[in-house]
């Protein structure tokens, strides 16, 4: 079975400056995919980026970017320029395309609080 | 697109009462699923749909929740004789029947069992 561990319950950074969440998960397959989605508190839950396991390059979304190391089967979040909206709940979801259902396995989160 | 929404919003209901939730996924998504939220914790998958059929459920699911998707449209999530571990935020999704397509969510239904 796969799993999606986030290290980080809290963490806070100061506005316009720059903060990496952490991820890691664990799995036997080697076609997936990894996500990181945004929960705003009592909003919808939206997605920030997507990694696709097969490519190398790490994925970038304006002032999102992930590091993804296959080999330590790590994918953290960098947030660049914090901006106060950006306060959420944080979470990391793994998913193969293998079995059909596409289902998310999301991690537990991580509470980012951005100060001003 | 109007985006996934979810109905009703907040349910409050006594032990051993019965509860449905519906989901009305965006117009052209085939896949539905359906996720359970508790405090503190990363959403679960509870089912999938692809159209009108149901094709995966989880060991979460017990024999007390049924969900359909009669018409491979909207969706409904039925709890009976809730317990009070029932309470949680139960979401509902969407997305197209495309390779990785990504996953729409509603804003969810949070339910508390007293």
């Amino acid at each position: 079975a796969q799993t999606v561990t986030q290290s980080q319950p809290e963490m806070s950074v100061q506005e316009a400056e720059t903060v990496t969440l952490s991820c890691t998960y664990d799995t036997s397959e080697n076609n997936y995919y990894l996500f990181w989605y945004k929960q705003p508190p009592s909003r919808q839950m939206i997605l920030v980026i997507r990694q696709e396991a097969y490519k190398q390059q790490n994925a970038t979304e304006n002032r999102f970017s992930v590091n993804f190391q296959k080999a330590a089967k790590s994918f953290s979040l960098k947030i660049s320029d914090s901006q106060l909206g950006d306060t959420a709940m944080y979470f990391c979801a793994f998913m193969t395309p293998q079995g059909g259902s596409e289902k998310l396995v999301f991690g537990k989160g991580t509470k980012l609080t951005v100060n001003p | 697109d109007t985006g996934v929404s979810q109905n009703p919003r907040h349910k409050i209901t006594k032990r051993g009462q019965n509860v449905t939730f519906r989901c009305d996924p965006i117009s052209e998504h085939n896949r539905l699923y359906w996720y359970r939220q508790t405090l503190g914790q990363g959403p679960e998958f509870l089912t999938y749909f692809q159209n009108e059929a149901q094709l995966e459920k989880s060991r979460l699911l017990s024999d007390r929740f049924s969900a359909e998707r009669p018409k491979g449209s909207f969706s409904t999530l039925e709890i009976q004789r809730t317990e009070q571990g029932d309470s949680a935020m139960y979401l509902c999704a969407s997305s197209s029947i495309s390779s990785n397509s990504p996953l729409h969510f509603g804003n969810g239904t949070r339910l508390t069992v007293t």
